[in-house]
């Protein structure tokens, strides 16, 4: 079954150093996202990217994040300058986006997620 | 606004029967799902409504209202391992983004 995968799987990093998170897709979906989720708190919009340029984002996603899709697999998610308030786990995913069906169109498939820690 | 509310956490005996109810209020609604998130895991697709009704799927189905806002998950003839947190999520806009809840934690015990 294809699935999302993403690396590292954890990362610790110093506050105010950058980091970059990798995804790959699956490699037929159209739509890439990046969620956010803080220990034992709900899941959390970031990004989503459509036709190589952001198509929606959240007020987490300030300038201090940016994403980018460098080649034709790979859905990098950078954090330019590290907080402490940036510790959590972040999940990549993929959809088919179309439109309203029974097809599984638009169901996010999700990686295992990269947790981030920031001291 | 957007809403999205579910119970914090709710507790079943094993081989019962348990409904999660998730209310919404949100513009642009394309369809609502449900995803299941064991700790420390990825969220994993259980079911997607967009129209009124019951969409069964073995021991899953999944209830939509549009006109209520509101929909439910039934899990029937519970395992151990269905312990879990229980994500409600609405579809919206022409960007199709998805609105999270912040899910059910679902206890079984023996």
């Amino acid at each position: 079954e294809p699935e999302v995968t993403q690396t590292p799987s954890h990362q610790v990093t110093q506050m105010g150093q950058e980091v970059i998170l990798r995804c790959v897709p699956i490699s037929n979906h159209l739509y890439f996202y990046w969620y956010r989720q803080i220990l034992g708190q709900k899941v959390e919009f970031l990004v989503s990217f459509y036709n190589n340029e952001i198509s929606e984002k959240s007020e987490i996603f300030d300038d201090q994040f940016s994403v980018e899709r460098p080649d034709g697999s790979n859905f990098t998610l950078k954090i330019r300058s590290t907080k402490l308030e940036d510790s959590a786990m972040y999940f990549c995913a993929s959809s088919l986006p179309g439109q309203v069906s029974f097809s599984g169109a638009n169901v996010l498939t999700f990686g295992a997620g990269s947790r981030l820690t920031v001291l | 606004g957007q809403n999205i509310d579910q119970p914090t956490e709710m507790t079943a005996t094993e081989g019962a029967i348990v409904q999660i109810n998730c209310t919404y209020q949100t513009s642009g609604f394309n369809g609502l799902f449900w995803y299941q998130q064991h700790a420390g895991e990825a969220p994993t697709f259980l079911s997607y409504n967009v129209l009124d009704g019951l969409e069964e799927k073995g021991r899953f189905s999944s209830f939509l209202s549009r006109s209520k806002g509101y929909s439910y998950l039934l899990l029937k003839e519970l395992q151990m391992k269905d312990s879990a947190s229980y994500l409600c999520a609405v579809s919206r806009g022409s960007n199709y983004q998805l609105i999270w809840g912040a899910g059910t934690k679902l206890i079984i015990k023996p």
